[in-house]
């Protein structure tokens, strides 16, 4: 079974709004990543957050950790048409020395006009 | 973009025949790796390597290998196609492991027929 787990598998929202999605995970990690992927294209990475953090920003990016419950979310404020794309979380598993690069399912996200 | 390429780009092969994808980085980045991606699956990690001639399982290796023969070079395997392994296939490189973000390739298209 797979390390990390997006939810939702969709999300469709207007343009404006905000688009938040989750992530959870099964064991212990030193950071976790969410990437961007549009159709058709190899993933692109969006943000990394440390264990020892809880929050980070980027942009109109916002980032969640929650080591105690195993759960991150990433939060996209005042959606654009261009945000339309598949969302990816990365949870490297510490006990293998954070070497894998392990993701889940993935939240495709549609923005509409 | 990070230099990473992936070839061919496409492939179409049938079913019982050797396939080789190629991965090549100009980066100088320790760590490179192989995934599949299939509809409902997201991204599975097949096999990854850590240095030359240093490499490891992934959570769907079974019927694939690969070999590193020097830092620029990872190279995928399959040695008898089966329907099974059509998907689409990205490379990704990253210089400290899941540690540090990655930078993927366009990604190879694989069909057996």
């Amino acid at each position: 079974s797979q390390q990390g787990e997006e939810d939702p598998q969709a999300l469709s929202i207007q343009e404006g709004e905000n688009a938040t999605m989750n992530c959870s995970y099964k064991t212990s990690i030193n950071n976790l990543q969410w990437y961007r992927q549009n159709s058709g294209r190899g993933l692109v990475h969006l943000i990394l957050i440390r264990s020892n953090e809880r929050e980070k920003h980027s942009g109109r990016l916002r980032v969640t950790l929650d080591t105690s419950k195993k759960s991150s979310s990433l939060l996209i404020t005042a959606s654009r048409a261009a945000d339309t794309a598949s969302y990816f979380c990365a949870t490297p598993p510490l006990i293998q020395g954070a070497q894998k690069l392990v993701f889940g399912q993935g939240t495709r996200l549609t923005i509409n006009p | 973009d990070a230099g990473i390429t992936q070839s061919p780009r496409h492939k179409v092969t049938e079913t019982g025949t050797p396939v080789t994808l190629r991965c090549h980085q100009t980066e100088n980045h320790r760590y490179m790796y192989w995934y599949r991606q299939d509809p409902g699956h997201g991204l599975r990690l097949i096999h990854y390597s850590y240095g030359v001639k240093d490499t490891d399982k992934g959570e769907v290796s079974d019927g694939y290998s690969v070999s590193r023969s020097k830092t620029e070079d990872f190279l995928l395997t399959l040695e008898s196609a089966t329907s099974s392994q059509t998907s689409v296939y990205f490379c990704a490189i990253s210089d400290m492991g899941g540690d540090t973000e990655a930078f993927f390739g366009q990604g190879t298209r694989l069909t057996v027929v």
